[in-house]
């Protein structure tokens, strides 16, 4: 079956340094693949996706390329700030036409520092 | 914001208490899904529906019933409430191919 394996947490950063958040997952064919990024006492909120190997998905700085040969898909940030401080999941749907659900990583706590 | 609300927003229940939680949107959305999120496990799919009455269970169904009569309203029942199920809910809503969109969540407490 499908499944994403994401980065342990917590990450620790102080304000501007470099943000990388492992993501790898296991399916067959070309999942579509998203991160999640959710703020304290809120739902989730799509971050960014990628839905083909070698797309690159984009969104308020943070960046995540699909690879489909090391089968990754990790979330970096050049420069973190204070508000970035979040829980960030992984997050994959099946390649198969119909099937909507998501398969979810366990999430990484990022907290920034000033 | 996706228009998607969720009541109770907290609950506190006892063992063996049937309980009832709501996912209502406004989002005419066909699919609507039910997450548990406990620590160390992400969010895991307990539920979801693809259509009025057209429900299957996700990876940890067991305890759990949901109902879908109208294209806005997904209920998430637990029978008899166990302390296993003290946990945040959360509802999605997607339409086919597109993101999931979440509600805010339930935080459910069974002593």
């Amino acid at each position: 079956g499908n499944s994403v394996t994401q980065m342990e947490g917590p990450v620790t950063l102080s304000e501007e340094a470099f943000l990388t958040i492992n993501c790898t997952y296991t399916a067959t064919g070309y999942p579509s693949l998203f991160w999640y990024v959710q703020y304290p006492g809120e739902g989730l909120q799509l971050l960014l996706k990628a839905t083909k190997a070698d797309d690159k998905g984009s969104n308020k700085g943070f960046e995540a390329t699909y690879r489909k040969e090391t089968t990754s898909f990790h979330l970096e940030k050049g420069s973190v700030q204070v508000s970035d401080s979040a829980v960030y999941f992984c997050a994959l749907r099946s390649a198969n036409f119909g099937n909507e659900k998501l398969t979810f990583g366990t999430g990484t706590r990022l907290t920034i520092i000033p | 914001d996706a228009g998607i609300t969720q009541s109770p927003r907290h609950k506190v229940t006892e063992t063996g208490t049937p309980v009832t939680l709501r996912c209502h949107q406004t989002e005419n959305h066909r699919y609507m899904y039910w997450y548990r999120q406990d620590p160390g496990h992400g969010l895991r799919l307990i539920h979801y529906s693809y259509g009025v009455k057209d429900t299957d269970k996700g990876e940890v169904s067991d305890g759990y019933s949901v109902s879908r009569s109208k294209t806005e309203d997904f209920l998430l029942t637990l029978e008899s409430a166990t302390s296993s199920q003290t946990s945040v809910y959360f509802c999605a809503i997607s339409e086919r191919g597109g993101e999931q969109f979440f509600g805010p969540g339930t935080r459910l407490t069974v002593l």
